[in-house]
Order: structure tokens, then sequence, then C-alpha cells
């Protein structure tokens, strides 16, 4: 089955900042890579995807970067903000059902 | 809309009693999920409904026992859980059941077993 490593497992910066999550996966299936928010006591929410057809996607302030050769995928936040802190997972589908990545626990201090 | 309503927020039970979580979607989705998530851990897959038939059942113990009534509706019923159960669980939906889509969240029930 499909195995996603995510790094890091905490990340701290200080507001205005860049912010870099990436992810490894093992399956050459997989083709769809969403990313999630998940902020405390709140569901994830979906904040950017990538098909394995496109190697970059960019959405204001955050964009994902896909290496399908190299299996891996990154999420970039860029000017980041307090009300950016949260938990942020990545995740890989090849099959409709997702595997996750541990989550990593992003802090900007203000 | 890209929402998914769930119900009730937070759930407090003790291990003899029979309690049910709503979820509710509204985007004409035809695959709807139940996940399970513990502190700082990702969501686990329990069950997945296509076309409002169990698909999926990730060896879930029978104490949980979920319900699609139409396609826009899913239970999960819970009787006789073990404090181990505490958790939130998620309900989600995509579009269509068999192909790579954007899953869509609720908010989560918040359980709690004594």
């Amino acid at each position: 089955g499909e195995n996603v490593e995510q790094h890091p497992s905490t990340l701290s910066v200080q507001e205005g900042d860049s912010a870099v999550i990436k992810c490894t996966y093992s399956d050459s299936a997989s083709n769809y890579f969403p990313w999630y928010k998940q902020e405390l006591g709140k569901g994830p929410q979906l904040i950017i995807d990538i098909r394995s057809n496109v190697g970059e996607k960019k959405d204001q302030r955050i964009a994902v970067t896909l290496n399908k050769t190299a299996k891996h995928f990154s999420l970039h936040i860029t000017e980041t903000q307090p009300e950016d802190s949260a938990v942020y997972f990545c995740a890989a589908i090849g099959s409709y059902i997702p595997t996750f990545g541990r989550g990593t626990s992003l802090i900007v201090h203000p | 809309d890209t929402e998914v309503t769930q119900t009730p927020k937070h759930l407090v039970m003790g291990m003899t009693n029979k309690k049910s979580l709503k979820c509710e979607q509204h985007m004409g989705h035809r695959a709807m999920y139940w996940y399970k998530q513990k502190a700082k851990k990702p969501p686990e897959l329990m069950f997945v409904y296509s076309y409002e038939k169990l698909s999926i059942n990730e060896s879930v113990p029978s104490r949980f026992s979920p319900e699609c009534p139409n396609s826009s509706l899913l239970n999960l019923h819970l009787h006789a859980l073990q404090p181990e159960d505490s958790a939130l669980y998620l309900c989600a939906s995509s579009q269509e059941p068999g192909r790579v889509d954007e899953q869509y969240f609720g908010p989560g029930t918040r359980l709690t077993v004594t």
C-alpha cells in the first residue's frame, strides 16, 4: 500500500517568513496530492491540491510543487501570518482513498 | 457550497449508552466517509459509502455501525464503546466513488467515552 512521509513534524517561523513542508510517497500509481489545514477543534480544510500532470500550482500565498520522478511534493507558504498557525496534512491518493502524512504543526510567531 | 455538517459538535457518553452521530452534505456527492482522528494524528479511515452502499469497512469493531439513509445523510451508530474510542469523528464526502477527487471534511464530533 501507499506510504506517505511528512517532514518536519513541527515548524516554527516568524511572521513574514516562508514555510516549507515536504512529503514523499511510495506508490507511483498515486496521482492526486491534496494539502489540508486543520485548526484546533476543527475538521481538515482542503487548501490546495495538485494532480500528477502538473508540476506546480499556486494560490495567492500558498503553492505546491510535485516531482513525480522523485515521488515528493511540497507545500510553500510565503509571508506567513499568525492565522496560518495550524496542523497541515499532506495526502497521496491513487484509488480515491487518501493516505495521509503524519502532519506538521506550523507555529507562526507575531 | 462545499459544506459538510456534523452533529453534535460534542458528545459525552457512558460505555453502556447508545448514541448516533450525524453527517449531511448537499453537494450531490455520491461518496461519503467516516474517519476517526486521535489527538496529534492524521485521520484514520473507518468506512466508505458509495452510492449509499457500504463499500469499504476498515476492520472497524461492530460497536460502530454506519448507516446511509439517503445520498445526503450519513449516520454512525455507537453502542457499548470503550474509553479508547474517545476521539474526533470526521465525516467527509467526494463527488464520485472510484474517482480521484477532492474530499471535503466536516467539522467533526468530539466524542468522549466515560
